[in-house]
């Protein structure tokens, strides 16, 4: 299995301003991915981060919004940019094990925009 | 590409009562199945997973879960459940050379009463 460690568990901002979310995994891996669930709502993928080259974002996802860093293998960011109320949602990060085809979560940051 | 329908959004039961919660799915391969839960506050851990052989799997907790392939479902199931099994249960599925793209159902909240 693999443990991530996912920072801030949750934070309130101002509209109009960033925040930057880390995500941290215990093993070197290939892929990382992103999602969002919004209230009461399932998981959304909103991209897949490759370590060495740019993320790839599902459709209704722009980088402009949610720039992705991947600089090595244990490790990535999200950043969700000049935000607003709509993008409150818990945001979680995920790897998944290529042998046995589950995926491992962060616990999430649970983010509010006022 | 795969889905995956959880037919419930909610589900109310009383301790120790018997609960299912049901999912299908779609896909015109082969697939992994997962069930996933989501604690109060928390990211998701997986529950049970199927990837091949025998078609009923269990969880350490007491769940389980049978893939069905002719009615394409992998509904869960647990005899007599507890207050503490309160949680949200997500369905996911994968394809077995495509683990990447796993896709996750609506979700269903097990609400189990006093």
């Amino acid at each position: 299995s693999a443990v991530i460690s996912q920072k801030p568990s949750r934070d309130i901002c101002q509209r109009g301003t960033s925040l930057t979310i880390q995500c941290q995994v215990d093993s070197q891996v290939t892929m990382m991915f992103w999602y969002r669930q919004q209230p009461g709502q399932s998981l959304t993928l909103i991209a897949t981060a490759n370590q060495g080259s740019e993320a790839t974002y599902e459709s209704g996802f722009v980088i402009d919004k949610f720039p992705i860093s991947r600089p090595n293998l244990t490790f990535s960011t999200l950043t969700v940019s000049n935000m607003s109320p709509e993008d409150s949602s818990i945001y979680l990060c995920s790897v998944v094990n290529p042998g046995g085809g589950e995926a491992f979560f962060g616990q999430g940051t649970r983010l509010t925009v006022v | 590409a795969q889905s995956v329908t959880q037919l419930d959004s909610q589900v109310p039961v009383f301790e120790e009562a018997p609960v299912e919660l049901r999912c299908n799915y779609s896909s015109s391969v082969s697939v992994y199945l997962f069930w996933y839960v989501q604690y109060p506050n928390q990211g998701l851990q997986l529950l049970l997973k199927y990837l091949s052989g025998s078609t009923l799997v269990e969880s350490i907790n007491g769940f389980e879960a049978e893939f069905n392939k002719s009615q394409t479902s992998f509904h869960l199931r647990k005899p007599s459940v507890h207050i503490s099994d309160t949680a949200e249960y997500f369905c996911a599925v994968t394809e077995p050379y495509n683990n990447n793209d796993m896709r996750f159902g609506a979700g269903t909240r097990l609400t189990v009463k006093p």
